[in-house]
Order: C-alpha cells, then structure tokens, then sequence
C-alpha cells in the first residue's frame, strides 16, 4: 500500500500570501495524484489531477507540481474562501486509493 | 451538468445492513468508473470501493471486504454499496464520486453531496 504523508498538518497564513502544501508518497506514483480542497460540511472539490493539471473552473492562483514521490499544491494568493482542508490522493499504484491525512490551511 | 444525488443513509444498528444508492445525470454513466469514499467524524477521508464502468471489475479496502459490495445499474444510471455487518468503525459520510476513466486510475472529478451512516451499539 502507497502512504502518502501531508506536512504541514496546520500551515498559519495572511490572507493575500503564499501557502505551500507538501504532500509525499511512500514510492514513486509518477504523476498519478490529485489534490481536493474540502469545506466543513461539503464534499471534497477537485483541484488538481495529474499533479500539476488544473480541473476545470479551478483559479489560477491554485497551482501543483512534482513527480514521483515529492508533490506540491501552491496557493499564490490567499482568499478567504481558501481557508479549509487539503487532501492529496494517488490514483497510481492501486487498489487501494490513498488519500493523505489532509493540510489545514488557517488564518494567521 | 453532472450530479449525483445520493440516497440511503441513516442509523443502523451494530451488525446491522444498509444499501446506499448515487443516481447520476448529466453525463454517459456507462463511460466512467466510480468510487465509493467516506470520511468518519472529524477524519480524513478514506476510500472504500471502486467498480468499473462495465461492473465487471470491482475493488475494495481491506477494512470492507467480504462485507460490502459495489455494485451499478447502468440501464437507471445508479451506483450502490449494500453494506452487511456493520460496525462503529463504519460511522462515517459516505460519498459517491465519478472518476475520469473507465476503470479507475484517474482522479474523481465529481462528488455527490454525502449521505451519513451512523451505526449504533
């Protein structure tokens, strides 16, 4: 089974900076990975496959990179709408799927 | 536009069955795969179930296996998960999601809004 760590598990934030989320698999899963953005209550929102790939209606300010065991999600500019949950997952080595523990972005 | 709609959540008793149901629209439900995902209170979210576009391929975690079945009715464009045996562990918002691909390997793209399980002692 793939194990894919998120660091950091809280990142404290200015509204209009830069976040960084990192977002590390146990083995190399290529470019096999997406990031979900998740509000309380609501279901996980896509923004990012392939790991670098925005999914459609996603902002611009939202960004990904990486390949084989070492991922980043960059949010350029935050919003207020941006501060929530963060999961990384990988669709490359499966069964099973596997979702990171999540990034809780904060306002600092 | 793509929606699934889900149905079939509630409070079970421990050892208990529930079957929850995804009806889809808006897309060719027959061209994709589709995952089931659930997240208990306050986790993160853990993948349960995925079946083909076809229904010839199904695959599960460990954690349900031997106790949960995926299965789809592509002729009313609705995704299922019979659940038997249910235990605490199971406590958790189930959720639908379609995937890009037809076996699998991509990422879900679409969600339904969640149904709640809550099994009960």
């Amino acid at each position: 089974e793939i194990v894919m760590t998120q660091s950091p598990a809280t990142l404290s934030v200015s509204p209009g900076e830069r976040a960084t989320l990192s977002c590390r698999a146990s083995q190399s899963i290529s470019s096999n990975l997406a990031w979900y953005q998740q509000k309380p209550g609501q279901a996980p929102r896509l923004l990012i496959y392939g790991a670098s790939t925005r999914a459609t209606g996603i902002p611009a300010r939202f960004s990904g990179s990486g390949s084989g065991t070492e991922f980043t999600l960059t949010i350029s500019s935050l919003q207020s709408e941006d501060f929530t949950v963060y999961y990384c997952q990988q669709y490359d080595n499966w069964p099973p799927l596997t979702f990171g523990g999540g990034t809780k972005v904060e306002i600092k | 536009e793509v929606q699934l709609l889900q149905s079939g959540g509630g409070l079970v008793q421990r050892g208990g069955s529930l079957r929850l149901s995804c009806a889809a629209s808006g897309f060719g439900f027959s061209g994709f795969a589709m995952n089931w995902v659930r997240q208990a209170p306050g986790k993160g979210l853990q993948w349960v179930s995925t079946i083909s576009n076809s229904g010839g391929n199904t695959y599960y975690a460990d954690s349900v296996k031997g106790r949960f079945t995926i299965s789809r009715d592509n002729s009313r464009n609705t995704l299922f998960l019979q659940m038997n045996s249910l235990g605490a562990e199971d406590t958790a918002v189930y959720y639908c999601a379609r995937v890009s691909s037809p076996l699998g390997s991509s990422a879900a793209g679409y969600w339904g809004q969640g149904t709640l399980v809550i099994v009960s002692s």
